[in-house]
């Protein structure tokens, strides 16, 4: 099955920061959506980027479908951004429509 | 509009008792999914359904069995739990990835089981 791999997998910044998430596929996919899951356990769509760049306030995603790559950029980083940030895929193969899997995850701390 | 509501939030079980873990969905969504999360292992899809009365299984299905009986239903049973089976247990939901739809998924608070 596909592969998916999340880089750094821990990430410390202090408040203010600037950082770069990055997410790596094995093979092509149909959907890609990155998630924030924050202290309590709950679990918030954050993007929905098979594709380009997309911004929302001090978040940002860009995927490159033909390098198998998305990153995912945090800006003026706040004590409420800290989590786990997931990426998840759907292989773009007819018999994996649906089966939409996840990366294991970017722990990011951020400081005060 | 309760969005995805897992029913129980909490649940310990013994080696070889059996249980059903239910999700409820009030979206309308086509797609259905229970995901396990263990510590340092991300999210792992254990069974998925593109539409009522279909069932699919996804990386991690040994030890579990669905039915999508309903469209705003997805159950997730345990015939005989194992100690291996202790994680945190999600519920998401989409619809397909067509026309304006993204797919974007939604999940549920989570059902956290023990078995010891």
């Amino acid at each position: 099955g596909i592969q998916v791999e999340q880089s750094p997998p821990d990430l410390i910044l202090q408040e203010g920061a600037n950082s770069t998430l990055r997410c790596n596929f094995s093979d092509s996919v149909n959907n890609l959506q990155w998630f924030h899951q924050n202290p309590w356990g709950q679990l918030i769509n954050l993007f929905y980027i098979p594709s380009g760049t997309k911004q929302n306030g001090r978040l940002s995603a860009t995927t490159v479908a033909t390098e198998r790559y998305s990153l995912l950029y945090i800006s003026s980083s706040q004590t409420t951004d800290s989590g786990v940030y997931f990426c998840a895929v759907e292989p773009w193969a007819s018999d994996s429509w649906g089966k939409l899997q996840f990366g294991a995850g970017t722990q990011v701390v951020v400081t005060p | 509009n309760a969005g995805v509501t897992q029913t129980p939030k909490f649940r310990v079980l013994k080696t070889g008792q059996s249980m059903t873990l239910l999700c409820a969905q009030d979206m309308n969504h086509e797609y259905m999914y229970w995901y396990r999360q263990d510590p340092g292992m991300g999210l792992r899809l254990i069974h998925y359904s593109v539409g009522e009365g279909t069932t699919a299984k996804g990386e991690v299905p040994d030890g579990y069995n669905v039915s999508r009986l309903k469209k705003q239903n997805f159950l997730l049973g345990l015939e005989s739990a194992a100690p291996s089976q202790t994680s945190v247990y999600f519920c998401a939901s989409s619809y397909p990835k067509s026309g304006t739809n993204t797919g974007e998924l939604f999940f549920g608070e989570g059902s956290r089981l023990t078995v010891l």
